[in-house]
């Protein structure tokens, strides 16, 4: 079985502030591949990063970076200098084959 | 533009009716997806079909079913079967490396 744990539940940072979200994933499976997805207000869910298993290369996306460390199974997510765009609710999920499974999201809310 | 289409983006249903939600693509993508989001419980999968005409249970299939019949469409009928109906539902699709596409939901309210 496989299950993704996003402990945080709702976290709010007051704009300029930089912000982790973490993500917790357990497997058996040696190939599988970690995804966030970000979901606005308007309910559409927004792809934002995919990484395989074998790739802990940490990644930068302008003021979005990832860290992957197999050794304690997290795929943390961190925004640098939020704006209140990034307001949203995050998913970390795990996919192995056909099936993705989502952690319960995390509410983010960039105070003005 | 490429991309999923949800319909009705809001309904409101009796209890006892039976309703259905479109989803369709423009993406070619094999794979679609069915999910249910409650408030504090993520995405839960109901049903995901690999190929045309071929479909699966997902965790929470029970008063749910779903058609394939085209590779574009992959409707979800609502029965009078579930329970607690009221929430949003998300279809998706993916590509061949696992990269999911979503819809925009529809929101379903049993009065």
């Amino acid at each position: 079985a496989q299950k993704v744990t996003q402990a945080q539940t709702e976290i709010s940072v007051v704009e300029k502030e930089d912000v982790t979200l973490d993500c917790v994933y357990e497997t058996r499976d040696t190939t599988y591949y970690l995804f966030w997805y970000k979901q606005p207000p308007s309910g559409e869910l927004v792809f934002l990063i995919r990484r395989n298993s074998f790739d802990e290369q940490n990644e930068i996306s302008g003021r979005y970076s990832w860290n992957f460390q197999k050794s304690t199974s997290s795929f943390n997510f961190t925004i640098t200098a939020s704006q209140v765009v990034d307001s949203a609710v995050y998913f970390c999920a795990l996919i192995r084959g056909e099936k993705l499974t989502f952690g319960t999201g995390t509410r983010l809310t960039i105070i003005p | 533009d490429g991309g999923i289409t949800q319909s009705p983006k809001y309904l409101f249903r009796k209890e006892g009716q039976n309703v259905t939600l479109s989803c369709e693509q423009n993406l070619n993508h094999d794979a679609m997806y069915w999910y249910r989001q409650d408030p504090g419980q993520g995405l839960r999968l109901i049903y995901y079909s690999q190929i045309v005409n071929d479909f699966q249970k997902g965790d929470i299939a029970e008063g749910y079913s779903v058609s394939r019949e085209k590779k574009e469409s992959f409707p979800l009928t609502v029965t009078s079967a579930q329970k607690n109906p009221t929430a949003f539902y998300l279809c998706a699709s993916s590509n061949t490396i696992g990269e999911l596409f979503f819809g925009e939901g529809s929101r379903l309210t049993v009065l």
